[in-house]
């Protein structure tokens, strides 16, 4: 199975920030990989396909790159609204498999 | 607007079983692969089980094989999940989702959820 490493675990930032979260898969996917965030109490949420560069109405201020096995996710100018958690899924190949999460909070 | 919608999840023993269903609109369901993910204490968001829309190819994780079965119903725009032989680490809450564009692997829209308790 492919392992999905993400870093931080947790990070806590601004209103006005940008952070960035990192993605990496134990093998090479290409682009085969996903980003969902994730509020409390509710199901995940699909922000970006990386390979498509396909947004489900995404603010353009989250932004992907990477291929291969590292990718990451930048969160540019935080909003309210962005405080959650984020995951990433290898599309490359079954099983699926997910990050274990990036936990965002408000500093 | 696409619309999942999850049932049928509660506390069973275990060795139970238990049926989920997941009720799809706002979409034709056939064009779509669908799929179950289940999110755990034990280890987070896990992918369970695909189905291809139109040819009944089924596609199952590890953990799961030969206990969980997919099945779909078509012209009801139905997805289901089967679960027998419940054990203590299926406890979660089960996820239903359509697959993206062509087939592409990735997971939108999900259903609400339902949680799933196997207790021992």
């Amino acid at each position: 199975d492919i392992q999905m490493t993400q870093s931080p675990s947790s990070v806590s930032a601004s209103i006005g920030d940008t952070v960035t979260i990192t993605c990496r898969a134990s093998q090479g996917i290409s682009r085969w990989l996903a980003w969902y965030q994730q509020k409390p109490g509710k199901a995940p949420k699909f922000l970006i396909y990386v390979a498509s560069s396909f947004q489900s109405g995404v603010p353009s201020r989250f932004s992907v790159s990477g291929s291969g096995t590292e990718f990451t996710l930048t969160i540019s100018s935080l909003q309210p609204e962005d405080f959650a958690t984020y995951y990433c899924q290898q599309a490359d190949s079954f099983p699926f498999t997910f990050g274990q999460g990036t936990r965002l909070d408000i500093k | 607007e696409v619309q999942l919608s999850e049932s049928g999840g509660g506390l069973v023993q275990r060795g139970g079983s238990l049926r989920l269903s997941c009720a799809a609109s706002g979409f034709t369901f056939i064009n779509y692969a669908m799929t179950w993910v289940r999110q755990t204490p034990g280890k987070g968001l896990e992918w369970v089980a695909t189905m291809s829309g139109n040819d009944d190819s089924t596609y199952y994780a590890d953990p799961v094989r030969g206990r969980f079965t997919i099945s779909r119903d078509n012209p009801r725009n139905m997805l289901y999940l089967q679960m027998n032989s419940l054990r203590a680490e299926d406890t979660g809450i089960y996820y239903c989702a359509r697959d993206g564009v062509g087939g592409a692997n990735w997971f939108d829209p999900w259903g609400q959820g339902t949680l799933v308790t196997v207790s021992s």
